[in-house]
């Protein structure tokens, strides 16, 4: 089957680094997305991964090892309208996306 | 805003009720989906649409009924739910149902209540 694992929840401080992590069994691989849910609100594209390799962009980077099925979304500088849910999903090889459950991260002052 | 609306966002329902949602798209996407999102779990695919065709059924109950009468509109249609339907109900856009980078636009939602 199909699946996709990431934390539950996690727990930051303002200012700090966080990494959250994705780990993922696919049926093909064509690529993988990070979004960002704030509590009652939609989705919003964060990222996407379809190479080996670091993406940068601002305070956020996304890291993705293929050969691992592997992936991390990385915040530097952590605000606090950080809080929020981290969706990862991964294409499969029928372009659809398989989403994991979700991080929920809390960003204490 | 993410270009893509959905009304309501909050419905309560009895079981032998019937409600739709709607979500409309002002994209120009040739894509739209349905998915179910509850509590600590992965969004699930209900349904997707490209170009007002169906691609898409992942085994849905018949309690939820879809409509897309054009590329910008998608409906669902809900009668006789159970209390296990309620969660948060997401409408999603895209270019295209395929292609390899397809990122897509979601709506805020309608929370779902089922009593």
């Amino acid at each position: 089957g199909q699946n996709i694992d990431q934390p539950t929840e996690m727990t930051a401080t303002e200012g700090a680094i966080v990494q959250i992590n994705c780990t993922y069994q696919t049926s093909g691989f064509n690529g993988l997305f990070w979004y960002q849910q704030h509590a009652g609100e939609a989705p919003t594209f964060l990222s996407y991964n379809v190479l080996d390799g670091l993406e940068e962009k601002g305070r956020f980077s996304s890291f993705l090892s293929r050969s691992k099925g592997y992936s991390y979304l990385l915040l530097k500088e952590l605000q606090m309208k950080d809080s929020a849910s981290y969706l990862c999903a991964v294409m499969d090889s029928n372009y659809q996306l398989i989403w994991g459950a979700g991080t929920k991260l809390i960003i204490k002052p | 805003e993410t270009g893509v609306t959905q009304t309501p966002r909050h419905l309560v329902m009895g079981m032998t009720n019937k409600k739709s949602l709607k979500c409309e798209q002002h994209l120009g996407h040739n894509a739209m989906y349905w998915y179910k999102q509850s509590a600590k779990k992965p969004l699930e695919l209900m349904f997707v649409y490209s170009l007002e065709e169906r691609v898409e059924n992942n085994s849905v109950p018949s309690r939820f009924s879809p409509e897309c009468p054009n590329s910008s509109h998608l409906f669902l249609h809900l009668h006789t739910l159970q209390p296990e339907d309620s969660a948060l109900y997401l409408c999603a856009s895209s270019q295209s149902p395929n292609g390899q980078y397809n990122e897509q636009f979601f709506g805020p939602g309608t929370r779902l209540t089922v009593l």
